[in-house]
């Protein structure tokens, strides 16, 4: 079973400039999730879809962080512009619409803001 | 108050001693928790869940679980230096009519061969 893809692994932009990920998560499973993870915490949740829609948004930046996932498969999240705050590792997952299921998390992009 | 909440260590630990991970959590009426292990550099994997009090054993992990207390804990047994990792406590709160994990700030674990 393939796993939950990510690209790119790695980003260096400077402030200002936008930035795009890409997620791509486990075949049928409908709820993706991004989180941002700043180094030393825990992962925050940013977004929740649950097949091609939000659930929840509440701590996404919607002045400058935006998120969509076309057809319930794939998912994009764009940064525009980018602050140095930033800086973090932003870990997509995926899990099945059964309650309780775990979150299986793809490899993460570490995103550096210069 | 913070919803989840673990101390942040660092936890070191003999090899084959048993590290006690701690996670308390604000919402009463949370109904599942998770126990994720983070490697430096990688993704966070789930290790455990439990859903009710008591006690969860899987090999040399044991959960336990008191929601009267709001408590949740990992305990690992006979540790290895593998064991050295991020331990992540996480929750599902009830109030959503989705499921929702939030995650607690983690509890860096050294275990010293």
């Amino acid at each position: 079973e393939a796993g939950v893809a990510q690209s790119p692994r790695y980003k260096i932009i400077e402030k200002r400039q936008s930035v795009a990920f890409w997620c791509n998560p486990i075949s049928g499973h409908a709820t993706l999730y991004w989180y941002q993870q700043i180094l030393g915490q825990g992962p925050k949740l940013l977004i929740q879809f649950q097949n091609n829609g939000v659930v929840d948004d509440s701590q996404l930046p919607k002045d400058r962080f935006s998120a969509e996932r076309l057809k319930g498969v794939d998912s994009t999240l764009k940064i525009q512009p980018a602050k140095l705050e930033d800086s973090a590792v932003y870990l997509c997952a995926s899990s099945s619409t059964a309650a309780n299921e775990k979150l299986f998390f793809g490899s993460g992009t570490q995103l550096s803001v210069l | 108050q913070k919803e989840v909440e673990q101390n942040s260590g660092p936890l070191s630990v003999p090899e084959g001693a048993i590290a006690s991970l701690n996670c308390t959590y604000s919402d009463r009426v949370s109904q599942s928790f998770f126990w994720y292990r983070q490697y430096s550099g990688k993704s966070p994997e789930l290790i455990m869940s439990i859903y009710s009090n008591g006690d969860k054993e899987d090999g040399r992990f044991t959960a336990q679980l008191n929601k009267a207390s709001q408590y949740v804990s990992l305990l690992i047994r006979d540790s290895q230096p593998s064991d050295s990792a991020t331990y992540l406590c996480a929750v599902n709160p009830p109030k959503t009519s989705y499921d929702k994990v939030i995650f607690g700030p983690g509890t860096s674990l050294s275990v010293i061969p």
